[in-house]
């Protein structure tokens, strides 16, 4: 399809419990980004993907987080132990290249609230 | 990453054109420059991007000055949907889209 879909669109969470989010790129789109928004106006990125493989990881924090793109499958983004700061708008976009040639497609969010 | 400086904030009246000017004197020469919109509840959207030339697309015009430390973006008649956050992103290759603030237009009916 030509959106990426993001589920579900709102988790909520105890603190210390697992939660996974879940996005389906574009087809044809072989870089998937994941980025967090906590407040608004301020994004931070996560991650990135080419095809199945972590292309950055630099804004990934080790402990909790973690992420996969698996062939024929959602791209996924796991918090083990989710902390009340946790609680924010996860985005994921997907794009046909890395480079700036080419613009992000973003889904439309999960919205984490960690109690 | 260079840094942009955009005002926080714009007013605007409905079927009226606006001109969203963003500061990005410490851009590189291979850095596109990229608008994006975050309406509200929404992720973001992508607008417009160019490199050197003006650009045109259905939603907006990118005018870059002709050193590329500014550029405007020029939203031909604003309608209450363009109410949002815009962000201008300088983007090099090989690295990811970094937002700033970003400016926040008001429309008003």
């Amino acid at each position: 399809g030509e959106e990426v879909a993001q589920t579900p669109k709102h988790l909520v969470r105890g603190e210390g419990q697992k939660a996974k989010l879940y996005c389906a790129p574009i087809k044809g789109h072989s870089y998937v980004f994941w980025y967090q928004q906590v407040l608004k106006n301020e994004f931070k990125f996560l991650i990135s993907f080419q095809n199945e493989n972590v292309f950055d990881e630099t804004g990934m924090p080790k402990e909790r987080f973690s992420a996969k793109c698996l062939p024929n499958s959602p791209c996924s983004l796991e918090i083990q132990a989710t902390k009340l700061e946790d609680s924010a708008v996860y985005f994921c976009a997907s794009s046909q290249g890395q480079g700036a040639y080419y613009g992000y497609t973003f889904g439309s969010g999960t919205r984490l609230t960690v109690v | 990453d260079a840094k942009t400086t955009q005002p926080n904030s714009m007013e605007s009246n409905e079927e009226e054109p606006v001109h969203l000017p963003c500061n990005h004197s410490t851009i590189s020469g291979t850095d596109y420059i990229h608008w994006y919109r975050q309406l509200p509840s929404q992720g973001p959207e992508y607008v417009i991007h160019g490199l050197t030339s003006n650009v045109n697309n259905r939603m907006a015009s990118l005018a870059i000055a002709e050193d590329r430390k500014s550029s405007t973006l020029i939203l031909h008649r604003a309608t209450l949907r363009d109410a949002a956050v815009y962000y201008c992103i300088p983007f090099r290759a090989n690295s990811k889209l970094t937002f700033g603030k970003g400016i926040t237009l008001s429309v008003r009916p």
